[in-house]
């Protein structure tokens, strides 16, 4: 089945720079990457996604990019702000599976 | 709309005892998955229901741990004979289809919080 691995598992960054947190999958065949930021005590929420018929994808501070051939996927956040602070949760989707294979997640903790 | 509701919000128990936690997906929403988040750790899958389809049970941890869908709508995940491992937050999430491979959005709910003493 799927296996995801991200990393790192903890990142501290000043206010203001940027934050890049990798995962790795296993299926050839997944083709969905969501990204889901989880704050304290709070459901995961989907900030953004990525199919595999596309490279990359942007929206405002944040960005995803994919690497098919070496099945690795990026999220990439801009002018982090102290608010960015929180787990992090990526996730890939296999076509012989029907949930999500979530990695092991990236505490981010912007320093203001 | 309203999001993906689950009740309760937490739920303590003693070991030995049976728990029941519920999941209200959102309206409309085919797929109804089950995950358990331990402490400071990733999202394990449970358990997928997709319509009338039979469920898929893989992710289940034992045969403790059981689910219910009832058409469409409100799930129930049923854990027997409670353990102090059983403690976790327990996460259902819905999706409008959840076909194969899909990439369907999965939108959470608050999630259980269970405690076994």
């Amino acid at each position: 089945g799927e296996n995801v691995e991200q990393h790192p598992s903890t990142l501290s960054v000043q206010e203001g720079d940027s934050a890049v947190i990798k995962c790795t999958y296993s299926d050839s065949a997944s083709n969905y990457f969501p990204w889901y930021k989880q704050e304290l005590g709070k459901r995961p929420q989907l900030i953004i996604d990525i199919r595999s018929n596309v490279g990359e994808k942007k929206d405002q501070r944040i960005a995803v990019t994919l690497n098919k051939t070496a099945k690795h996927f990026s999220l990439h956040i801009t002018e982090t702000q102290p608010e960015d602070s929180a787990v992090y949760f990526c996730a890939a989707i296999g076509t012989g599976r029907r949930a999500l294979t979530f990695g092991s997640g990236t505490r981010l903790q912007v320093q203001p | 709309g309203a999001g993906v509701s689950q009740s309760p919000s937490n739920k303590v128990t003693e070991k030995g005892k049976d728990v029941e936690l519920r999941c209200d997906p959102i309206s409309g929403h085919t797929a109804l998955y089950w995950y358990r988040q331990r402490l400071g750790q990733g999202l394990e899958f449970l358990i997928y229901f997709q319509g009338n389809s039979a469920p898929d049970k893989s992710g289940l941890p034992s045969d403790r741990f059981s689910a219910e869908r009832t058409g469409e709508s409100v799930s129930t995940l049923t854990i027997q004979r409670t353990q102090q491992e059983d403690s976790a937050v327990y996460l259902c999430a819905s999706s409008l289809r959840g076909q194969r491979g899909a990439t369907d959005t999965q939108y959470f709910g608050p999630g259980t919080r269970l405690t076994v003493l």
